[in-house]
């Protein structure tokens, strides 16, 4: 059973256009994360937050943008997209209890 | 440079054969996880081990956590092909500890 959600699971579009990748969780998280992994390869860290109202950059530059209004969302958009955005991307809550984080089924981007 | 080495990066095994996985660092890390990961999905949290020394286990798989906190294994007994998949050590930095540091993965394939 699934308490963070990702849509779309596949997604492929054409360069240059703006999307939106979303994430929602029902377990009242405060702390939240979106990465991106290649297949089978290491996750890098692209943006964070810790709360509504507060979202940083992660260790991986990225052309992308994040939103954190409600404590349950945080929407990861690209204005516009180019091949190079091709990947998968995986968002997480992480747990106040025990550190551990949960993440979403993810996003299969591809840009054409 | 990665924080969090892990090795074998691939490992190929028949059913039933032992195995271990290493996650190995210069740092000192206050907690550290492993991941499953299966292909297509998001990582799933196995385990966290927070005490130097401390040893977990969850049915057939051994978690170790180093004496000094600086690395961590995994054993796997008897394995099978359920076993297959990208597994994951995760650590939070002792001192800072905002965010997980990713290991860059082991990609385990069990063989009938």
């Amino acid at each position: 059973e699934a308490d963070i959600y990702q849509t779309p699971r596949y997604l492929v579009i054409g360069t240059g256009k703006k999307i939106t990748l979303e994430c929602s969780q029902t377990m009242g998280h405060d702390k939240m994360y979106w990465y991106q992994q290649d297949p089978g390869m290491e996750l890098h860290l692209i943006h964070y937050s810790y709360g509504v109202n507060s979202t940083e950059k992660g260790d991986l530059s990225s052309e992308s943008t994040v939103s954190r209004i409600r404590t349950e969302h945080f929407p990861l958009t690209l204005e516009s997209a180019r091949p190079s955005h091709t990947s998968q991307y995986l968002c997480a809550s992480r747990s106040p209890v025990n550190y551990g984080y949960t993440f979403g089924s993810g996003t299969r981007l591809t840009v054409v | 440079t990665q924080l969090l080495e892990q090795s074998p990066q691939f490992l190929s095994i028949q059913e039933g054969e032992n195995l271990t996985v290493y996650c190995n660092s210069s740092s000192v890390f206050s907690s550290l996880q492993w991941y499953r990961q299966e292909p297509g999905e998001g990582p799933v949290l196995l385990v966290t081990v927070v005490t130097g020394g401390e040893v977990k286990k969850l049915k057939r798989l051994t978690f170790q956590f180093g004496d000094a906190r600086k690395d961590s294994s995994l054993h796997i007994t008897a394995a099978q092909p359920g076993d297959t998949g990208l597994y994951l050590c995760a650590g939070l930095l002792s001192g800072s500890a905002r965010q997980l540091t990713f290991g860059s993965g082991t990609q385990l394939t069990v063989l009938p």
